[in-house]
């Protein structure tokens, strides 16, 4: 089956430019998760979704960053007026249900999209 | 500051040996405790995971011990084979705190020499 699937894969972008970067989830999972991996480290936590709506958003590190999931499926994250400090592995993962306490809760992670901020 | 500590950057084991792969963690309120193993150019694939009431979870060569006292866990891979070459990361989570976030290890390098 169809696991989780990121695009682009890779984007290279200005300083100062906007980026979206879309992620589309395991079919049928309720739970969407985006995370953030910089280079010799673990995923950090962005922001959660259940569903359309963002539960959890204490992870994004300013008001550039913002994500959406209007259908409570795909969802992009976006980042206005990227900065060097941007660039870094971003990765959506996906679980059937909302929770971290079982097997269900399992977040699958999908490839990343690598953002490149000159 | 690390909340999951993975202190070992690389491990390297003989095929056929045991791999054992540590985790220490400093917040009491994380209950559920999960393994992810990374291939290059690919996302993190779960492997197993351990919920704080139990000390032991096994899934057939791969095998996660909990120490609670100790805020301690590892996996153990037996035997290991050069497949398992890949990054492991551990991560953990608070079930309770009503965030379903993960919070992630630095990541364990583990080479299997054929």
């Amino acid at each position: 089956g169809a696991g989780v699937s990121q695009s682009p894969r890779y984007k290279v972008t200005k300083r100062g430019q906007d980026v979206a970067l879309r992620c589309d989830p395991i079919s049928g999972h309720v739970s969407l998760y985006w995370y953030r991996q910089a280079l010799g480290q673990g995923p950090e936590f962005l922001t959660y979704f259940n569903y359309e709506a963002q539960q959890d958003k204490s992870g994004l590190p300013n008001d550039r960053f913002s994500a959406e999931r209007p259908e409570g499926s795909i969802s992009t994250l976006t980042i206005q007026r990227t900065e060097q400090r941007d660039s870094a592995m971003y990765r959506c993962a996906s679980s059937l249900t909302g929770g971290t306490s079982s097997v269900a809760d399992t977040q699958y992670f999908g490839p990343g999209t690598r953002l490149t901020v000159l | 500051d690390q909340q999951v500590k993975q202190n070992s950057p690389s491990l390297s084991v003989q095929e056929g040996r045991i791999s054992i792969l540590n985790c220490d963690y400093t917040n009491s309120m994380f209950d559920y405790f999960l393994w992810y193993k990374k291939y290059p150019a690919e996302g993190p694939t779960f492997l197993i995971s351990i919920s704080s009431i139990k000390d032991k979870n096994e899934d057939g060569r791969f095998t996660v011990f909990l120490n609670k006292s100790a805020k301690h866990l590892s996996l153990h891979i037996v035997p290991s084979q050069p497949g398992d070459s890949a990054v492991y990361f551990c991560a953990a989570s608070d079930s309770g705190a009503g965030s379903y976030q993960l919070t992630f290890g630095k990541g364990t390098k583990l080479s299997v020499i054929p």
